[in-house]
């Protein structure tokens, strides 16, 4: 059973605090991604990693930067927390060259920045 | 504008009820269309995958693509309060790098009633 965890489902930080958001997977996957999901906004694609210590931009990297020392571990860094960064974050991952379109998701992490 | 839109509803039915779900693109490198599911408090999981245009029957369920006019709909037939969740419809390009970046519509909420 493929499985993607997320460190924390709910969080709490203050305005100006570095948060860190961990990713596991299990599946041995190449690609890892991160979105940040908003009512009304849907996914939107953070960053994405399609091997260690590679990373790409996705559609809003501003404010955050990720890090993927591990193949099977994607961590997603604010480095200066800000409220308009309280939102729903979902990891994802998949395999290279894979059906296109199945992106195992993990059950996301919850942010409140106060 | 965004490139993929969804109505993101809500929308509530009755149960039993035929349920159209719908998005429209504007990017012709499209080639893969999917349709993802979000219950309350967890990740979004694959629902149903097309390639190109055309139909796609899964028991209940039906992905429908028109490359033409750029269209992509679900279908749920005999609806139960099991389908209650968000749908989330789901692009991605072909060729170019097969990193299985997707571009991901607002999500639409649906509730069925019994």
């Amino acid at each position: 059973d493929v499985k993607v965890t997320q460190s924390s489902r709910y969080l709490v930080k203050r305005t100006g605090e570095k948060v860190f958001l961990e990713c596991v997977q299990d599946m041995d996957h190449e690609n890892m991604f991160w979105y940040r999901q908003d009512p009304g906004l849907g996914l939107r694609l953070i960053y994405f990693s399609y091997d260690v210590k590679m990373k790409e931009k996705g559609d809003i990297p501003e404010g955050y930067s990720v890090s993927r020392e591990k193949k099977e571990r994607f961590s997603l860094i604010l480095e200066s927390a800000s409220t308009n960064q309280t939102s729903m974050y979902l990891c994802a991952s998949n395999r290279q060259g894979s059906l296109k379109g199945t992106q195992y998701f993990g059950p996301g992490t919850r942010l409140l920045v106060l | 504008q965004k490139e993929v839109e969804q109505d993101p509803g809500p929308l509530s039915v009755p149960e039993g009820a035929i349920v159209s779900l719908n998005c429209t693109y504007s990017n012709s490198a499209f080639q893969y269309f999917m349709w993802y599911r979000q219950y309350s408090r967890k990740g979004p999981e694959l629902l149903m995958y097309t390639y190109s245009s055309g139909n796609k029957e899964d028991g209940r369920f039906t992905a429908q693509v028109d490359k033409s006019s750029k269209y992509i709909s679900l279908f749920i037939r005999d609806s139960q309060p099991s389908d209650s969740a968000t749908y989330l419809c789901a692009t991605a390009r072909a060729g170019g790098t097969s990193y299985g970046k997707l571009t991901f519509g607002q999500g639409t909420i649906l509730t069925v009633h019994p």
